[in-house]
């Protein structure tokens, strides 16, 4: 089956760790992206690929890093830089100027 | 970059009845898009309508787009309790969208719930 795997599901993180959440997709879809999700705030984007090995900052890039070596993968690397990482994280892609199709999301606790 | 914002925030409703959910935007568009979102769960797309369409239909659902008011309705007819979930609209914003770029921003969304 098509779709996006997202993983872990639920990830724990120690105040000054990275962590790296995945990202796959089996739809070769040009486009993924990363958005953030806290309760009452809608998806507000991260960071965003067109094509390999580019990649573009949406509203909320500071904190995070993303690469995108191959089209299938965009994984996003939560750095400690981010002060406030406890979220639902979503990655989603299209083709281009088309509608988007999300995984199930990561959802991240900082202790 | 510009956000939809949904009204009402949240709405809760009786099986059987329909239920609307209103989206407002700022800037013009080349299309809105409809999501809806489980609880803990990916969002799914329900529907698109372009800017030069007024209303579409998909089954149970119903879109309109007023451009002039920069808005949109969503209206689910019929509602079952599987309807319960969270609806966001979402724009692609002409004013960022060049060649090869294409973004799209969502709004808070509608949480409906559907009593059995």
């Amino acid at each position: 089956d098509g779709g996006i795997t997202q993983s872990p599901k639920y990830l724990f993180r120690k105040e000054g760790q990275n962590v790296t959440l995945s990202c796959e997709q089996n739809l070769n879809h040009d486009a993924m992206y990363w958005y953030r999700q806290d309760p009452g705030q809608g998806l507000r984007l991260i960071y965003y690929s067109q094509i390999v090995n580019d990649f573009q900052k949406g509203d909320i890039a500071e904190g995070y890093s993303v690469s995108r070596e191959k089209k299938e993968s965009f994984p996003l690397t939560v750095t400690s830089a981010q002060k406030n990482p406890t979220a639902f994280y979503l990655c989603a892609s299209s083709i281009l100027g088309r509608v988007l199709f999300f995984g199930e999301g990561s959802r991240l606790t900082v202790l | 970059s510009q956000q939809g914002e949904e009204d009402p925030q949240a709405l809760s409703i009786q099986e059987g009845e329909n239920a609307t959910m209103n989206c407002s935007y700022k800037t013009s568009i080349n299309n809105l898009q409809w999501y809806r979102q489980n609880s803990g769960r990916g969002l799914v797309h329900l529907i698109l309508i372009r800017s030069n369409e007024r209303e579409k239909h998909s089954g149970r659902l119903r879109v309109t787009l007023d451009t002039s008011k920069k808005s949109s309705s969503l209206l689910i007819t019929a509602s079952r309790a599987a309807d319960t979930a969270s609806y966001f609209c979402a724009t692609d914003d002409s004013a960022y969208s060049g060649a090869g770029s294409y973004q799209l921003t969502f709004g808070k969304g509608t949480k409906l719930s559907v009593i059995p």
